[in-house]
């Protein structure tokens, strides 16, 4: 089935680069994402990438795909304290006649003076 | 560009009576909107997808008559909580899509703190 895992927790010092790892199960995504929750929100769509890319960087952000082993990360340099928050990684997948998103549980970032 | 809005922003009711969230797109036409809820410290929960001028299709374990969706306009859903009961409190969350075949980014709304006594 489908199925998208991450680790719940990162804890960083501010300053360092942060890197979170995702995994998913379906080969037929097309895209996959990132958001971020910050306490009490909505989510925030942080950036994207089509399944057919390597690389994707956007500012602090670098989002690495491989396809092959099915692995999504997100690294953010620099981290400051207004990147904690939680991190959701998600994947579209084809359901019907429509696409929807798979979600992971959340990637809970510390960030730490 | 691809705001969301949701309203209200949060609520409190009785047990037993109907609350509705109304979710809209405000610089876009978005021809699909999805509803989730999203309990404490957990991930997003899909439950319906809706696409405009036709019926919700909802995820399994999702009670239609419960949770009462329409998306009458390119620019509006929404969804109806009948009979809510304190069970039903959670975070309630929307997303639209438009139509471009190319585009599938779901763009969210601030979500909707529901309350039931």
């Amino acid at each position: 089935g489908e199925d998208v895992e991450q680790s719940l927790f990162l804890s960083v010092r501010e300053g360092d680069s942060s890197v979170i790892n995702c995994t998913y199960t379906d080969s037929s995504s097309t895209y996959l994402y990132w958001y971020k929750q910050e306490p009490g929100a909505g989510l925030q769509l942080l950036t994207y990438i089509f399944s057919n890319m390597d690389m994707k960087q956007d500012q602090r952000l670098t989002v690495l795909l491989n396809k092959k082993d099915k692995h999504l990360s997100l690294r953010i340099a620099d981290t400051q304290t207004g990147d904690s928050a939680i991190y959701f990684c998600a994947e579209s997948i084809i359901a019907g006649n429509n696409r929807k998103l798979i979600w992971g549980l959340g990637t809970s970032l510390a960030v730490n003076p | 560009g691809a705001v969301v809005s949701q309203h209200p922003s949060w609520v409190i009711c009785k047990s037993g009576t109907s609350v509705k969230i109304e979710c809209r797109s405000l610089d876009f036409q978005a021809t699909t909107m999805f509803w989730y809820r999203q309990f404490p410290k957990q991930s997003l929960m899909l439950m319906a997808t809706s696409n405009e001028g036709s019926k919700a299709t909802y995820e399994q374990g999702v009670e239609k008559d419960k949770f009462l969706i329409n998306h009458a306009s390119l620019t509006l859903s929404t969804l109806t909580v009948t009979s809510a009961h304190p069970e039903d409190s959670s975070f309630y969350i929307c997303s639209a899509r438009d139509g471009a075949p190319s585009q599938e980014t779901q763009y969210f709304g601030p979500g909707t703190r529901l309350l039931v006594l």
